[in-house]
């Protein structure tokens, strides 16, 4: 199964910066996604990564906050924007190996960001 | 947004003891359930996809159920060990390979 490198694994991070998370995976993905899970909340999917394309975001996200870079078929990066504590998350990036499959989706490890 | 639930929110067991929880989601347009594990400071890892109704899938001393028709999934596991330790999440895929993901139910394993 495909294995994905997360970086940075956590962070504390002053309001009004911003955040860069990385995703390599090991081996060529079509798609890769970006989730979100906010403190005692569901994982939530900010936005689906293709390569060559725009990133298409889902409700409520934009892409001033979380701009996504997919520059090839096995990196992606997300940037938090002008942070506020509500940022405060676990961010993970996902892929699914083999569409259409049982096999499920492979996960990072996770970016647990604080923001203060 | 797509409401998947999970019940209970926690619960402890002792170890040896079995347990199960729910997963509820839309009974229309169903196309795939999945359930996650996650431990803290790892990946969430697979246990299974499940796309039929009646669907029953095992992975070792945890195994699964599906009712498509009414919208719910259990999730069983027999003898509980420390390992089992985590917090498992539910999930609702759809045909554009987005997952819903119900809040999860923590389990604590009691040695």
């Amino acid at each position: 199964s495909a294995v994905i490198s997360q970086k940075p694994s956590r962070d504390i991070c002053q309001r009004g910066t911003s955040l860069t998370i990385q995703c390599q995976v090991d081996s060529q993905v079509t798609m890769m996604f970006w989730y979100r899970q906010q403190p005692g909340q569901s994982l939530t999917l900010i936005a689906t990564a293709n390569q060559g394309s725009e990133a298409t975001y889902e409700s409520g996200f934009v892409i001033d906050k979380f701009p996504i870079s997919r520059p090839n078929l096995t990196f992606s990066t997300l940037t938090v924007s002008n942070m506020s504590p509500e940022d405060s998350s676990i961010y993970l990036c996902s892929v699914e190996e083999r569409p259409g499959s049982d096999y499920g989706y492979t996960f990072g490890s996770g970016t647990r960001l604080t923001v203060v | 947004i797509l409401n998947v639930e999970q019940s209970p929110q926690s619960l402890h067991v002792q170890e040896g003891d079995s347990t199960n929880f729910t997963c509820s989601f839309p009974s229309s347009n169903f196309y795939a359930l999945h359930w996650y594990r996650w431990e803290t400071a790892k990946s969430p890892e697979a246990l299974f996809v499940m796309t039929l109704n009646g669907d029953e899938k095992k992975k070792g001393r945890i195994s699964a159920t599906l009712n498509t028709k009414e919208g719910y999934s259990y999730l069983y596991i027999k003898g509980s060990q420390p390992e089992d330790s985590a917090t498992y999440l539910c999930a609702f895929g759809s045909n554009d390979y987005k997952l819903s993901f119900g809040a999860g139910t923590t389990v604590t394993v009691r040695a």
